[in-house]
């Protein structure tokens, strides 16, 4: 399996909250990716990186933002948590044209 | 924009029988790349079998290959043997070649296949 670890599995918190989600990464691969899984959309692009310090939005970006300010870690922060970004977070790495592989995903909900 | 359409939302298939999943796509780019990914209930994203559209060959992993129609913009899975490990869900993904921002993904919207004794 490719080394890439999500934080925290599980998260149940409140609307408003600032919820902040971690992917780390051991495979040193340039591309790293957040997407949402939500019933009946498939994955979803929410921001992905092409390196540190480098990112762009991907088709559902409204409401998060991301950092990477090193090449195995890339945050995905929530400022305000609202009911409709509870979901199924993962994070998924890639290099040049190769598949993207992804992490085990991080269940959040938002009461 | 490319899309991503899985018209079957379900399926089910008898052990040891062949199934096959359908996936088309919407693009005006010629050079581009085509996954399935099983997801079981684990939540887990695992690749099945990548295309890339510049070979007219059919991809094939064990006992799963896929029927790649360019000109049709079709691109289905078909499980040979069926196994009870096989029931997931199964997503249709197409990428775009990356020039250097990264290749993202554009997935369907899931198959999920059950795999009955």
């Amino acid at each position: 399996d490719a080394g890439i670890t999500q934080s925290p599995r599980h998260k149940v918190t409140e609307t408003g909250t600032p919820v902040t989600l971690r992917c780390h990464q051991t495979e040193n691969h340039r591309y790293m990716y957040w997407y949402r899984q939500d019933p009946g959309h498939g994955l979803r692009l929410i921001h992905y990186s092409y390196g540190v310090k480098d990112t762009d939005k991907g088709e559902v970006s409204d409401g998060y933002s991301v950092s990477r300010s090193k090449t195995e870690d890339f945050l995905l922060t929530l400022e305000s948590a609202t009911s409709s970004q509870t979901s199924v977070y993962f994070c998924a790495i890639s290099t040049g044209n190769q598949p993207q592989h992804f992490g085990d995903g991080t269940r959040l909900s938002i009461l | 924009a490319q899309t991503v359409t899985q018209s079957q939302p379900e399926m089910s298939v008898q052990e040891a029988e062949t199934v096959t999943l359908s996936c088309t796509y919407d693009t005006s780019e010629n050079n581009y790349y085509l996954f399935w990914y099983k997801q079981p209930p684990s939540r887990q994203m695992i690749l099945v079998i990548r295309q890339e559209a510049y070979k007219q060959q059919n991809a094939t992993e064990n006992r799963f290959s896929v029927n790649f129609q360019k000109a049709a913009k079709s691109f289905s899975l078909k499980i040979s043997d069926s196994q009870l490990g096989d029931t997931a869900m199964y997503f249709c993904a197409f990428m775009k070649p990356n020039t250097g921002t990264a290749s993202k993904l554009t997935f369907g919207t899931g198959t999920r296949l059950q795999v009955t004794l």
